[in-house]
């Protein structure tokens, strides 16, 4: 009965290639998070989306895109991946409901290592 | 986007000793938030601030909202082991919908 549930836990892969992170909450919350923590624990938020329309977008490179299929899920595709690629991906979510601001609920994260 | 100092950046104590650490903005936020991080796991919340001046308790932790808007603290009394990990700070600013920007964090340590 995980809040916010994330796949892979882990990723290690070849510098150039494309992969996906999957997100998934059954908390009924409108709005979802990517964040990313760098090696410094530093987090910072990459993307949101509230009921499946794309709400903030931080400087991230094109290179990463995310989709949400339904409410309850947001995915992240990475293509041509890169070493400053390497960092921990937190997905979160939200009601989403105002008044903002709200809380979030953080998933256990995604270790990706590009090699 | 912002970002909030966080001090100490780290911290090694003994058990049963209080803890403070602050949280400070160069610019106003409406909400503050504190989160703590264990290894391998997501920031869980701990404690919710919406008012300038506010004090809020979660056992033995207690938070406050600065009076000027600008910086918040997180006290935790009579440690335990259980308490290491990374605290977070995360503040909102006004007019910004949902966006919250994160502190730079405090590492605490607990030694038995």
């Amino acid at each position: 009965d995980t809040a916010v549930s994330q796949t892979p836990k882990y990723l290690v892969t070849q510098m150039g290639n494309d992969k996906s992170i999957k997100c998934e909450q059954n908390l009924g919350h409108d709005t979802m998070y990517w964040y990313k923590q760098d090696s410094k624990k530093f987090l910072k938020i990459m993307f949101s989306y509230n009921n499946k329309e794309l709400i903030i977008n931080e400087t991230v490179p094109n290179r990463f895109s995310p989709k949400s299929p339904d409410k309850a899920h947001l995915n992240l595709h990475i293509n041509s991946l890169e070493l400053g690629d390497s960092a921990v991906y937190f997905c979160a979510s939200s009601p989403g409901r105002r008044p903002f601001p709200e809380t979030q609920y953080f998933g256990p994260g995604t270790r990706l290592l590009v090699l | 986007g912002q970002q909030l100092n966080q001090s100490p950046q780290s911290m090694f104590i003994q058990e049963g000793e209080d803890v403070s650490m602050n949280c400070t903005s160069s610019s106003i936020f409406n909400t503050w938030l504190w989160y703590k991080q264990e290894p391998g796991e997501g920031p869980v919340l701990l404690i919710a601030l919406y008012k300038a001046g506010e004090l809020t308790s979660n056992g033995r932790l207690t938070a406050q909202f600065g009076i000027t808007r600008k910086d918040s603290f997180l006290n935790i009394s009579a440690s335990i082991p259980s308490d290491v990990g990374i605290y977070f700070c995360a503040g909102h600013p006004p007019n910004t919908g949902n966006q919250f920007y994160f502190g730079t964090g405090t590492s605490l340590t607990v030694i038995p």
